[in-house]
């Protein structure tokens, strides 16, 4: 059973570019959590999701930020605009519908220059 | 909201010594706790975690505590080896489908 995959794992953008990160859960996981982490701090929420739907996106910054989870296919964390304070590293976790606990992927480090 | 406050920020212990970190939590709420370690450049990995309604759990060298009454839950790493040397985070949460609230983390080292 693969675990949580990510892509890319490392993602270089020029200021005022597009970011575009994906995330496909483990089999059988219909939760995907987004989460963010500065360099040497903790993870911060940013966004919860089921199929189709964003259950929860008060972590989430309002504007250039959004996130889908469609049908079929990954998850996608979209940024536009990027500006040198969205580089980090994005985590995403999955769960099972009927679990607490999340796993988390490997993560996509994003660089703006 | 939860607020999740962590210590101490880094901890150096001799191989074979404990090692122990201590979280607070703010929401009663709360009743899911578990415990990532992230070594440097990998993803956060779940090492143990424990729910509201038990106050300690163990596995191998590994042992979590809870105090809901003060709202507080430990990590205990015994007979430390140099490959427990990472970043671990605790986390908080009301239950399945809801967000974690991570602690900022601790960074240990394990002197060989």
């Amino acid at each position: 059973n693969a675990g949580v995959m990510q892509n890319p794992r490392h993602l270089v953008r020029r200021r005022g570019q597009e970011a575009r990160l994906r995330c496909s859960p483990m089999k059988g996981h219909s939760h995907v959590y987004w989460y963010r982490q500065l360099p040497e701090e903790g993870l911060k929420f940013m966004v919860y999701l089921q199929k189709e739907n964003i259950i929860d996106e008060s972590g989430m910054p309002k504007e250039r930020f959004s996130a889908e989870f469609p049908k079929e296919g990954p998850s996608i964390l979209r940024i536009q605009q990027v500006v040198r304070g969205d580089s980090a590293a994005y985590f995403c976790a999955s769960s099972l519908s009927t679990s607490d606990e999340q796993y988390f992927g490997p993560g996509t480090r994003l660089t703006v220059t | 909201g939860e607020n999740v406050e962590q210590h101490p920020s880094t901890l150096s212990v001799q191989e074979g010594d404990s090692a122990v970190i201590k979280c607070t939590y703010s929401d009663s709420a709360s009743n899911y706790f578990p415990w990532y370690k992230q070594e440097l450049g990998k993803r956060p990995q779940l090492i143990i975690d424990i729910r509201s309604n038990v106050g300690e759990k163990k596995d191998q060298r590994i042992a979590v505590t809870l105090n809901k009454t003060a709202k507080h839950f430990s990590l205990h790493i015994t007979e430390t080896q140099p490959e427990d040397s990472a970043v671990y985070f605790c986390a908080a949460s009301i239950g399945t489908g809801n967000q974690f609230y991570f602690g900022t983390g601790t960074s240990l080292t394990v002197i060989p």
